[in-house]
């Protein structure tokens, strides 16, 4: 079984700032990694992925993530935050190969900007 | 594209009720998921479908919860009788799942289910 740990619940930054949201994972096998976000009373929407290739992975909205193997993390980042990115962000892990096809998710980082 | 659908967008209830929450997939998508979201437990996966046939349900709390699929564009989540503590936010995702492929997860506005 894969658990996913999302190390701050909430992260304030001033607007512009850069943002990191942490993420780390567990799983005795390979997995596919990804980064939702959810605005206040809306569903999830995919902003990044990670399959396999490239440990740099862009995404919408400006953010990237990075796969560190060895760490297993999958941070979450942005040079720059605007007040629209305030929302819930999700990391989400699901095993790579046949079998179980749902994602398990993190608890969620409240990201917060603040003018 | 119109998404994900699911109906109600809310629904409040007395304990003891049946509820039956509803989704409608994206049109050409071959898998369904069930998601429910609490503050105590976070996003947890109810069941999943693919090509109409659950696949796993090992998430599904108890056997007051049954979840359907009877064609491809419909699915439907029952809860009876409901419980307070059923009080939560229920999403519906889908995707299309191709033999050997990754598939992303789509997901609905959900479903908040009040039951008092």
């Amino acid at each position: 079984a894969q658990s996913v740990t999302q190390l701050d619940s909430q992260v304030p930054v001033f607007e512009e700032a850069p943002v990191e949201l942490r993420c780390n994972y567990s799983s005795s096998v390979s997995v596919y990694l990804f980064w939702y976000v959810q605005y206040p009373n809306q569903g999830l929407q995919l902003l990044l992925k990670y399959l396999s290739g490239s440990t740099l992975v862009k995404g919408i909205n400006g953010f990237e993530a990075e796969f560190n193997k060895s760490q297993t993390s999958f941070h979450l980042r942005k040079p720059s935050v605007h007040i629209s990115d305030t929302a819930e962000y999700f990391c989400a892990v699901r095993t790579s190969g046949g079998g179980a096809d749902g994602l398990t998710f993190g608890k969620g980082t409240h990201l917060i900007i603040q003018p | 594209d119109a998404g994900v659908i699911q109906s109600p967008r809310h629904e409040v209830t007395e304990m003891g009720q049946e509820v039956t929450l509803r989704c409608k997939p994206i049109s050409g998508h071959n898998s369904l998921f069930w998601y429910r979201q609490t503050m105590m437990r976070g996003l947890e996966l109810l069941i999943y479908f693919n090509n109409n046939v659950p696949i796993d349900d090992s998430g599904m709390p108890e056997d007051r919860f049954s979840a359907k699929m009877p064609n491809a564009s419909f699915s439907t989540l029952k809860i009876q009788p409901s419980e307070p503590r059923d009080s939560a936010v229920y999403f519906c995702a889908s995707s299309h799942r191709l033999a050997g492929g990754i598939d992303t997860q789509y997901f609905g506005p959900g479903t908040r289910l009040t039951v008092l």
